[in-house]
């Protein structure tokens, strides 16, 4: 049992060129989330999906793209990256968060770099 | 005045101390609250939610106030293993009544041999 992990670890890239970020839980888990943390800004959320086929934006999605064609993937997308996206993402997952919380397990982060 | 807020610290206490954090939020209407930890360079993990009567897990105690809309994360006899950033989150209705979390900056505690 992996729980949730993220490919690439680490990653740098030249302002304009596009990347994917890779999430795989293997919880069955319904949710899944994307964040990124930066110094003094806290995590804050950029896409999420409530579950297969369908997703939706969260507080800072301009500049990225979210797929979900899979109950356990969930695919980040820079088109053309900036400085600004330098951060550190994390992709997490739980179960439905409607009225009652279900905590989110998060993935161990990819450090993006972008020059 | 940020929606959640916390003293970053860092807090330096020797082993077995006892170590309180404090974290504010703005939202009287707040639903829900949460203490994460995160280690340097890794993911959050959750720690433990906060219940109204107050709960405790082990050395850990934490209290909601929400009267002054503040909850508190009590550490006792601390560890080393203890060092860690502290991350207050707080579970709000959005506009669209969607939950959302709202996360602190956290507050870095140090624990010295």
């Amino acid at each position: 049992n992996a729980g949730v992990t993220q490919t690439p670890k680490f990653r740098v890239l030249k302002t304009g060129q596009s990347m994917t970020l890779l999430c795989a839980q293997d919880m069955n888990h319904e949710y899944m989330y994307w964040y990124r943390q930066d110094p003094g800004m806290g995590l804050r959320l950029i896409h999420y999906s409530v579950g297969e086929g369908t997703t939706a934006k969260g507080e800072v999605p301009d500049g990225y793209n979210v797929s979900r064609l899979k109950k356990q993937n969930f695919l980040l997308g820079l088109e053309s990256a900036a400085p600004s996206q330098t951060s550190v993402y994390f992709c997490a997952s739980s179960y439905p968060d409607r009225r009652f919380y279900n905590e989110q397990f998060f993935g161990p982060g990819t450090r993006l770099t972008v020059l | 005045r940020k929606e959640v807020e916390q003293d970053p610290g860092p807090f330096n206490v020797p082993e077995g101390a006892t170590v309180a954090f404090n974290c504010t939020y703005s939202n009287s209407a707040s639903q829900s609250f949460f203490w994460y930890r995160q280690d340097c360079r890794k993911e959050p993990k959750l720690l433990m939610s906060v219940y109204s009567s107050g709960n405790e897990d082990g050395r850990f105690t934490a209290q909601l106030n929400r009267a002054s809309q503040y909850i508190s994360l009590l550490i006792r006899d601390s560890k080393l293993s203890d060092s860690a950033t502290y991350l207050c989150v707080v579970r709000d209705l959005n506009a669209g009544n969607n939950r959302k979390l709202i996360w602190g900056l956290g507050t870095s505690l140090a624990v010295n041999p």
